[in-house]
C-alpha cells in the first residue's frame, strides 16, 4: 500500500533551471495538493486539484505550474528556479476537500537552488 | 499574517510525563482543527482532530482541547514516550462558508523531545 509517492527525494538545481516534481497516489483520491515547508515555518499551499483537469491556486503559487491529466498523478513544475524556491515540497491527497477527511502526505522532496 | 500560530518552537519532557503543545488561531471562520505529527525525512501524518462543536476529543494517549472563546487549542500526550519525539503541526480549516473551505492552514510546528 504505497499511498502518496514523491520523486525525487532530493535535488539540487542551478538558478534558472527547470524541473518537475512528481507525485502519484494509489488511493483513488480526487483531491491532491502541493505544499512547501520552509525552515521554522508551517506548510503553505502552492496549488491544489479537485480532480483530473481541474487545478487552482493556493496561497503561494508564483513561480510554479501544475497539471492533472489523471486521477493518480499531480506533477509540480518549476520553470525558472530561484533561490527563494529552496524548500521541502510535500504532495498530499484526500478523498474530499473536507478537513474531516484528513490529507495523506508523501515523504517530501528536498530541493536546493544554488 | 499568521492565522495559526504555535509559539513554542520546541518542548522537552521526561518519559512518562505529560506533554502539552499549544496552538492559537485568529480566524473565527475556522471550525475544524487537526494535529499532524512529522518524523524527520517523512511526511506529516494525521494524529487527531476536533470540530468546533466539541471542546475535547480523546484518542488513546492523545487528547485535544479546544477553547473557542480564546481561539486556542492544545494537544496533551499522556504518558509521553520516546517514540513521540517528532515535530507536531497544528492545522485549521473551515468546513464550509469561507474562502478557506477545505484548505488547511498550518502553524509553524513544535519539536517535541521526550527523554528516556
Amino acid at each position: 500500500n504505497a499511498g502518496v509517492t514523491q520523486t525525487p527525494k532530493f535535488r539540487i538545481l542551478k538558478i534558472g533551471q527547470s524541473m518537475t516534481l512528481q507525485c502519484a497516489q494509489d488511493m483513488n483520491h480526487n483531491y491532491m495538493y502541493w505544499y512547501r515547508q520552509d525552515p521554522g515555518m508551517g506548510l503553505k499551499l502552492i496549488y491544489y486539484s479537485v480532480g483530473a483537469g481541474i487545478t487552482d491556486k493556493g496561497e503561494v503559487p508564483n513561480g510554479y505550474n501544475v497539471s492533472r491529466s489523471t486521477t493518480e498523478d499531480f506533477p509540480l513544475r518549476l520553470e525558472l528556479a530561484a533561490p527563494s524556491q529552496t524548500s521541502v515540497y510535500f504532495c498530499a491527497s484526500s478523498p474530499t476537500m473536507s478537513a474531516n477527511q484528513p490529507q495523506h502526505f508523501g515523504d517530501g522532496t528536498r530541493l536546493s537552488i544554488l | 499574517d499568521q492565522q495559526v500560530k504555535q509559539n513554542s518552537p520546541s518542548l522537552s519532557v521526561q518519559e512518562g510525563r505529560i506533554s502539552i503543545l499549544n496552538c492559537d488561531y485568529t480566524n473565527s471562520m475556522f471550525d475544524y482543527f487537526l494535529w499532524y505529527k512529522k518524523y524527520p525525512a517523512e511526511g506529516p501524518t494525521f494524529l487527531i482532530s476536533i470540530s468546533s462543536i466539541k471542546d475535547k476529543n480523546e484518542d488513546g494517549r492523545f487528547t485535544v482541547f479546544l477553547n473557542k472563546s480564546a481561539k486556542h487549542l492544545s494537544l496533551h500526550i499522556v504518558p509521553s514516550q520516546p517514540g513521540d519525539s517528532a515535530v507536531y503541526f497544528c492545522a485549521a480549516s473551515a468546513l464550509q462558508g469561507s474562502s478557506n473551505t477545505g484548505k488547511l492552514i498550518f502553524g509553524q510546528g513544535t519539536t517535541l523531545q521526550v527523554k528516556p
